[in-house]
């Protein structure tokens, strides 16, 4: 059965440090992998996606993930934090079932603290 | 750009009661879901809709739950007899396609049942 594990709930930066946000998956089959991020208050936005393309995956405000096949892992990066980037992220895994239906399976979640 | 919206954004209603949680999916999605967030939890995937009917259902998703597209444009998440465990966030979502595609979500409708 396909699974999220995020390493870390709550990780706290300086303004302008790197973010990294640990994200690892099973799935017995090709994955595709999405990170969110949820303001507070406010519903989940995607930030970006791997669906079996390039492994490096840019997506908004800054941000990338690396699919690694070798360690089942799909890390959130961004090279400088900025005080708007304090939100909760979600790493998840799109499930296919006998239904195809590409439901998500979410990680537990990352709270992301920026400090000045 | 367009959005999934729902509504109410926040409801309060006593336990036994009957709640209704609106959404409007994007217009050309084809598949629509239900997830829900209990505070401090992981979001939890309810139920995928697809071609007018019930495509995949999760453990969560009983009897007390239904869900129906009244119109071309609504979908709505019933829960009868609510318990205070159902209290949550729940979020509507949709897609074009099925597995691999982009699900937008909707801001939330956050249950209170007391």
């Amino acid at each position: 059965a396909q699974s999220v594990t995020q390493l870390g709930s709550h990780v706290s930066v300086s303004e302008g440090a790197l973010v990294l946000l640990r994200c690892n998956y099973s799935s017995s089959v090709p994955p595709y992998l999405f990170w969110y991020v949820q303001y507070p208050n406010q519903g989940l936005q995607l930030l970006l996606k791997y669906t079996s393309a390039a492994t490096l995956v840019k997506g908004i405000n800054g941000f990338e993930a690396e699919f690694k096949k070798s360690e089942t892992s799909f890390h959130l990066t961004k090279p400088s934090a900025h005080m708007s980037d304090a939100a909760e992220y979600f790493c998840a895994v799109s499930v296919g079932g006998s239904s195809n239906t590409g439901k998500l399976i979410f990680g537990q979640g990352t709270t992301l603290q920026v400090k000045p | 750009e367009p959005e999934v919206t729902q509504t109410p954004s926040h409801q309060v209603t006593q336990m036994g009661q009957e709640v209704i949680l609106r959404c409007v999916p994007i217009s050309n999605h084809l598949y629509f879901y239900w997830y829900r967030q209990i505070l401090g939890q992981k979001v939890e995937f309810l139920v995928s809709f697809y071609n007018n009917e019930i495509s995949e259902k999760s453990e969560i998703f009983d009897d007390q739950f239904s869900v129906e597209r009244p119109d071309g444009s609504n979908f709505t998440l019933k829960i009868r007899s609510t318990k205070l465990e159902d209290s949550a966030m729940y979020f509507c979502a949709s897609s074009e396609q099925g597995r691999g595609n982009t699900i937008y979500f909707g801001e939330g409708s956050w249950l209170t049942v007391v």
